[in-house]
């Protein structure tokens, strides 16, 4: 079956150390996508990535990082910067350019707890 | 920047009954608006892509209304049944796909 791949489901770290969400997708699609989920808010998008090796900042970019050096993966770390890094992250991906209109696929996320 | 707004964060009906859902947006036309469902610990689902071209779009008990006039969307869940309780979120996009925004979403409970 083809989908996004979020590890670890759950994930606890100490404040002050980066963390690192993993995504991988087998659906063949260019563009990867993070957003983050408080409650009472709507997601909100960290970084996207049309292609390999590219990406942009989302709207909420400050205190995360990411990478694309491989069409399947488009790992997040969340660095010490980010100051409230307690969140559910949740990583889609969307066929790319040349699909207009194309829905997201979602994982079902990774939900971060950093005390 | 884009602005979204879904009428209530939870909304109760009865089994059998017409559920719908509100979409309000500000600002800019998108060019095309999407429904997603959630369910609770899981990431969103798609349902439905309506184009602002486009009156309406159904699929089995769903159907999605776009007036870019009001700036509104309508989700349908006609004969609406308990496992259709969920959270619906509402996104859209101007121009390309890259920057999809969404709304909060409506907590939808249908009671047996």
């Amino acid at each position: 079956d083809g989908g996004i791949t979020q590890s670890p489901k759950y994930l606890f770290r100490k404040e002050g150390q980066n963390v690192t969400l993993s995504c991988e997708q087998n659906l063949n699609h260019d563009a990867m996508y993070w957003y983050r989920q408080d409650p009472g808010q709507g997601l909100r998008l960290i970084y996207y990535s049309q292609i390999v090796n590219d990406f942009q900042k989302g709207d909420i970019a400050e205190g995360y990082s990411v990478s694309r050096e491989k069409k399947e993966s488009f790992p997040l770390t969340v660095t010490s910067a980010q100051k409230n890094p307690t969140a559910f992250y949740l990583c889609a991906s969307s066929p790319g350019s040349g699909s207009y209109n194309s829905p997201l696929h979602f994982g079902n996320g990774t939900r971060l707890t950093v005390t | 920047s884009q602005k979204i707004e879904q009428n209530s964060e939870a909304l109760n009906i009865q089994e059998g009954k017409t559920a719908t859902l509100t979409c309000n947006y500000t600002n800019y036309s998108p060019a095309y608006l999407q429904w997603y469902r959630q369910d609770p610990g899981r990431g969103p689902v798609f349902l439905l892509l309506i184009r602002e071209n486009e009156k309406e779009k159904r699929k089995e008990r769903l159907k999605v209304t776009f007036d870019t006039t009001l700036k509104q969307s309508l989700f349908h869940i006609t004969a609406s049944q308990p496992a259709d309780s969920a959270t619906y979120l509402c996104a859209l996009a101007i121009g390309g796909y890259q920057k999809v925004t969404f709304g909060i979403g409506t907590k939808l409970q249908v009671i047996p």
